[in-house]
């Protein structure tokens, strides 16, 4: 069965610094999504993309987070200056074009800000 | 915006009794509930879901009821297995876009 798959699983970055946490969604689907869920916290919505551009975005996603997809198969999110409360596990998530076509989110990367 | 809430944060049953979750949301144009099942080190999976035009689904031993007037909808596991061990959320939504997903229930099966 298809599958989203996520880069890197674990990512350790000093405080300010950029990452970039990457995404492959499954080949088909046209809109993608990255999610967080801090530690022992709710799971919480980013940013939806479609049709190369932004859809949605949550108060979250302020202007250190931007998401690109840079070719035909990498959904990428970038933080420029990360700080300590960017910690947390990020999931990206994609789904087809159907009306009833379920959320298929990937196995996540573990963020620590030190 | 929508506000989910779900209950109980963890749920200890033996093999083979029955496991209900519950959430409850604010929003009442919210129109799609999925549930998922996330087991450790992975991504959420979806299991059921429901659609506001219909009150329950089935898929053999999971269902889902949606009490739309009530702003409740929950998660019934039957005849529960150690494998059923693992942390579900439900989530709310209008449409697709963006998913307001519950805190989370953490299931243990007991053998």
């Amino acid at each position: 069965e298809p599958e989203v798959t996520q880069t890197p699983s674990h990512q350790v970055t000093q405080m300010g610094q950029e990452v970039i946490l990457r995404c492959v969604p499954i080949s088909n689907h046209l809109y993608f999504y990255w999610y967080r869920q801090i530690l022992g916290q709710k799971v919480e919505f980013l940013v939806s993309f479609y049709n190369n551009e932004i859809s949605e975005k949550s108060e979250i996603f302020d202007d250190q987070f931007s998401v690109e997809r840079p070719d035909g198969s990498n959904f990428t999110l970038k933080i420029r200056s990360t700080k300590l409360e960017d910690s947390a596990m990020y999931f990206c998530a994609s789904r087809g074009q159907g009306a009833n076509s379920p959320l298929h989110f990937g196995n996540g990367t573990r963020l620590t800000v030190t | 915006g929508e506000n989910v809430e779900q209950h109980p944060s963890t749920l200890s049953v033996q093999e083979g009794d029955s496991a209900v979750i519950k959430c409850t949301y604010s929003d009442s144009a919210s129109n799609y509930f999925p549930w998922y099942k996330q087991e450790l080190g992975k991504g959420p999976q979806l299991i059921i879901d429901i659609r506001s035009n219909v009150g329950e689904k089935k898929d053999q031993r999971i269902a889902v009821t949606l009490n739309k007037t009530a702003k409740h909808f929950s998660l019934h596991i039957t005849e529960t297995q150690p494998e059923d061990s693992a942390v579900y959320f439900c989530a709310a939504s209008k449409g697709f876009n963006k998913f307001y997903f519950g805190s989370g229930t953490k299931l243990n099966v007991k053998p």
